[in-house]
């Protein structure tokens, strides 16, 4: 298995524009989660979904980001427009949804506001 | 509300010193505990876990044992390497949350040759 694979591995952008990050989860893994890692703040989870559902989403820090899962085998992350606070990794992570998984973690993007 | 909390680092060690990171968690219900490890510029992996009292995780020679008692997850190995150097993160993920993972803040480990 090729494991959790994000796009881009990197992303410079200018401050204001549009940037969106892309996922696709293990095949058969029916949780997917969105984590920021910042030095400040450590890992912090944005949102996961269940069967393309999304479940909890408290964690989207403000109206600027939004994430979809349109189906199974494809997420992505977007922010809109985007500020020079938003620069940290972005790490994708999917798991099958029962007790006791644990998740398995992609490359992670690492975004760069200008 | 459930949380990690991980002693702070960075720790830094000799090659071959004794290792302990110390991982202490609070939880309503009963929950799995995880230690992944982040090496530089790369995800976080997997590296032991536990799921019920008295488990004990192991991999690569670290070790954690599940102490619902003082509710901790220490992290320990014997003897460490250079190529050991990395963040180590204490994690749980509770039965209701299934896959969702809480993460403590992450320990820096650096091992000097």
């Amino acid at each position: 298995d090729a494991g959790v694979i994000q796009s881009p591995r990197h992303e410079v952008t200018e401050m204001g524009q549009e940037v969106t990050l892309r996922c696709k989860p293990i095949s058969g893994h029916n949780s997917l989660f969105w984590y920021r890692q910042t030095m400040m703040r450590g890992l912090e989870l944005l949102i996961y979904f269940n069967n393309n559902v999304p479940i909890d989403d408290s964690g989207m820090p403000e109206d600027r980001f939004s994430a979809k899962m349109p189906n199974a085998s494809f997420s992505t992350l977007k922010i809109q427009p985007s500020e020079p606070r938003d620069s940290a990794v972005y790490f994708c992570a999917s798991s099958r949804r029962q007790v006791n998984t644990e998740a398995f973690f992609g490359q992670g993007t690492r975004l760069t506001v200008v | 509300g459930d949380s990690v909390t991980q002693m702070e680092g960075p720790v830094t060690l000799s090659e071959e010193a004794c290792l302990t990171i110390n991982c202490t968690y609070t939880a309503t219900g009963y929950p799995s505990l995880f230690w992944y490890v982040q090496y530089p510029g790369e995800g976080l992996q997997l590296l032991l876990k536990a799921t019920k009292a008295d488990d004990k995780g192991s991999n690569k020679g670290f070790e954690a044992t599940y102490r619902k008692e003082t509710t901790s997850f220490h992290l320990e190995k014997g003897s460490v390497q250079v190529s050991d150097s990395a963040v180590y993160f204490c994690a749980l993920s509770l039965p209701s949350n299934t896959g969702k993972l809480i993460f403590g803040q992450g320990t820096t480990l650096q091992v000097k040759p």
